[in-house]
């Protein structure tokens, strides 16, 4: 069965500091992998995509970047964090096949910028 | 512009009753509705999910609605638990959007005991 990992669970940085967060999934074969954020009593909100190894997309502009240096891995990065980026991260993956929209998360990382 | 939304941000039901929830959405092009369930600190997990040729889908307790015309789908909950208390987020896909999801801004719902 498939698996998806994230870490930390939760992180607290301070404004400025640098940002790595890490997403992996097991038992499946180059998945489409997603980052969101869930800022507080906000939805979900669709940050980066992937569909292979190297190839990401953004969805809206912003102090974050992705990256994909693996097929099942998915890290998402920023240089120097903003208060504004606190929320509460998100990975998911999905299949290829357009049959297998369902997205399935995984546990989450709360990030606090102070 | 919200291409999904769900009105209610809230919602209170009583233990062994139904809980409706409701998501309307804009985009014609949409084919595909999820729901799923989401806890504090964690990730949302899947419930049920509907394909546009159907109007109505159901799994065990959950049954979702879809009505096409009206741009409208709802999920029921029968009866309601206190451990369904939970946010809800609807979300939906296109054929042409690839794998993408977009999400409504979900609803809390509070079964008391």
């Amino acid at each position: 069965s498939q698996t998806i990992h994230q870490w930390p669970a939760t992180l607290v940085q301070p404004v400025g500091s640098p940002l790595s967060l890490e997403c992996t999934v097991e038992g499946t074969s180059n998945p489409n992998l997603y980052w969101y954020r869930q800022a507080a009593g906000r939805g979900l909100q669709l940050l980066f995509y992937s569909v292979g190894i190297g190839q990401i997309s953004s969805e809206v502009p912003q102090n974050l970047s992705a990256s994909r240096p693996q097929d099942r891995q998915f890290i998402l990065s920023s240089k120097k964090l903003l208060l504004s980026d606190s929320g509460f991260y998100l990975c998911a993956w999905s299949g290829l096949a357009r049959s297998t929209d369902t997205q399935y998360f995984g546990p989450g990382t709360r990030l606090t910028v102070l | 512009d919200q291409q999904v939304k769900q009105n209610s941000p809230s919602l209170s039901v009583q233990e062994g009753r139904i809980s409706i929830l409701n998501c309307d959405y804009t985009n014609s092009m949409f084919d595909y509705f999820l729901w799923y369930k989401k806890y504090p600190a964690e990730g949302p997990t899947f419930l049920i999910s509907i394909s546009s040729i159907k109007d109505k889908n159901e799994d065990g307790r959950f049954t979702v609605f879809l009505n096409k015309s009206a741009k409208h789908l709802s999920l029921h909950i029968v009866p309601s638990q206190p451990g369904d208390s939970a946010v809800y987020f609807c979300a939906a896909s296109s054929n042409n959007a690839g794998n993408m999801l977009t999400f409504g801004g979900g609803t809390r719902l509070m079964v008391k005991p």
